[in-house]
């Protein structure tokens, strides 16, 4: 069965510096990894989507992450953190059986110090 | 990119009474998701809801308490049967953008409290 878990429940950094968010998963075949945001009283938007293309994937606002089948991570970073990027984050992986249907990881609320 | 409108986008529900949401979405799609996310929590699918076919539950959700129609390619309904201060919860739509890997989109979620 496909699982993600995410380090860290809540990260905080300081504006100007850079974000990291942990995802480690777990999927017996190649899977389909997406990052999701919800800002505050608000519904989820995607960041970004790993579909075994490019490793390096490149999303909204300035994020991308990284596939790495060794490490089974798909941490996202941001260089330069924004007053705006406070949120939760989720990562989640599709299910095998149905690659529309995803699990999602437990989030991660990221907070900005100005 | 695929509109999702989710009706009521907001409710507070007495205690033993039922509600149900609407999920219109902006072109047809074959599968449409239900989740929920309680508080402070992750989202966790409910059903999948295929038109023409009956609803898929996931493990711990069955289908007296959270009732799904699926009339056609463009909507959906989940009702919140017999409500709890337990349910109080965002309901989520989602349909998947077409091929396997494809976005799956949101609606804006529907914001429930039970008292």
């Amino acid at each position: 069965a496909q699982s993600v878990t995410q380090l860290g429940s809540h990260v905080s950094v300081s504006e100007g510096a850079l974000v990291l968010l942990r995802c480690n998963y777990s999927s017996s075949v190649p899977p389909y990894l997406f990052w999701y945001v919800q800002y505050p009283n608000q519904g989820l938007q995607l960041l970004l989507k790993y579909t075994s293309a490019a490793t390096l994937v490149k999303g909204i606002n300035g994020f991308e992450a990284e596939f790495k089948k060794s490490e089974t991570s798909f941490h996202l970073t941001k260089p330069s953190a924004h007053m705006s990027d406070a949120a939760e984050y989720f990562c989640a992986v599709s299910v095998t059986s149905s690659a529309s249907k995803i699990i999602f990881g437990s989030g991660t609320r990221l907070s900005i110090r100005p | 990119s695929a509109v999702i409108s989710q009706k009521p986008s907001r409710d507070i529900c007495q205690r033993g009474t039922s509600l149900t949401i609407q999920c219109q979405v902006d072109s047809q799609v074959t599968m449409m998701f239900w989740y929920r996310q309680q508080p402070g929590q992750s989202l966790t699918l409910i059903a999948t809801a295929n038109q023409g076919s009956e609803a898929t539950y996931e493990s711990g959700f069955v289908i007296d308490k959270f009732p799904i129609s699926r009339p056609n390619l463009t909507f959906s309904t989940l009702t919140v049967s017999n409500m709890s201060p337990e349910d109080s919860s965002i309901y989520l739509c989602s349909v998947e953008g077409g091929l396997p890997g494809n976005t799956i989109y949101f609606g804006e979620g529907s914001w429930l409290t039970v008292v």
